[in-house]
């Protein structure tokens, strides 16, 4: 069973850092591309990040490049999102999602991790 | 990177069809045949309904179909259920592994 459990959020102020984390399971996880979508409260999703299946292609949405970077383990069957100047609208939900091995959509999300950045 | 423009609810009763529009640009919707549907009910995780404009992975149910028509995809839920009552997000390529959310849609069983 595909499994994906992201793990790392909390409480933060206003310009600092978290290390968001996702243990990928029940699947080849060096075989697929990966993602971040995040969800601030009430709002809807917001494609964040990917990474190809070796790591050495990274994308990110302009509302977080320069802040955010995406990595991953594959060793380790993980995949990692740090996030440094951290602002309120950084608010939300962050979801890993494994892309498709045909590519071009999402088809295992993780239950997400909350992350709060408020003073 | 705009979001997708997608209604902000839809109703409907049950055994009735509702579609959901999706309207992007050239860039996104119309320039690639990558759209996809996310079912999400509260507090859970988004679901995979539709792929690539109009496939259905296993297990989603054979009511729910997809279109596109050039710069705007569409998501027709047919004999509207109970559980069918969830918010529902369109999803575009845009080149270069950048993906775009639509702004969502709450589906209302009446």
């Amino acid at each position: 069973e595909v499994q994906l459990v992201e793990s790392g959020g909390g409480l933060v102020q206003p310009g600092g850092s978290l290390r968001l984390s996702c243990a990928a399971s029940g699947f080849t996880f060096s075989s697929y591309e990966m993602m971040w979508v995040r969800q601030a409260p009430g709002e809807g999703l917001e494609w964040v990040s990917y990474i190809s299946t070796s790591g050495s292609t990274k994308y990110y949405a302009d509302s977080v490049k320069g802040r955010f970077t995406i990595s991953r383990d594959n060793a380790r069957n993980s995949l990692y999102l740090q996030m440094n100047s951290l602002r309120a609208e950084d608010t939300a939900v962050y979801y890993c999602a494994r892309e498709h091995a045909d590519g071009y959509n999402f088809d295992y999300w993780g239950q997400g991790t909350l992350v709060t950045v408020s003073s | 990177q705009s979001a997708l423009t997608q209604p902000r609810s839809v109703s409907g009763s049950p055994g009735q069809s509702v579609t959901i529009s999706c309207t992007g640009t050239s860039s996104d919707v119309g320039g690639y045949n990558y759209v996809s549907w996310y079912q999400q009910h509260p507090g859970k995780a988004p679901k995979l309904m539709i792929s690539d404009v109009s496939k259905r992975p296993s297990g989603v149910p054979d009511r729910f179909s997809g279109s596109k028509s050039g710069n705007t995809a569409s998501l027709t839920i047919s004999g509207l259920q109970g559980e069918d009552e969830a918010d529902y997000y369109c999803c575009s390529y845009a080149s270069r592994s950048v993906y775009v959310f639509g702004t969502g849609t709450k589906v209302t069983v009446l």
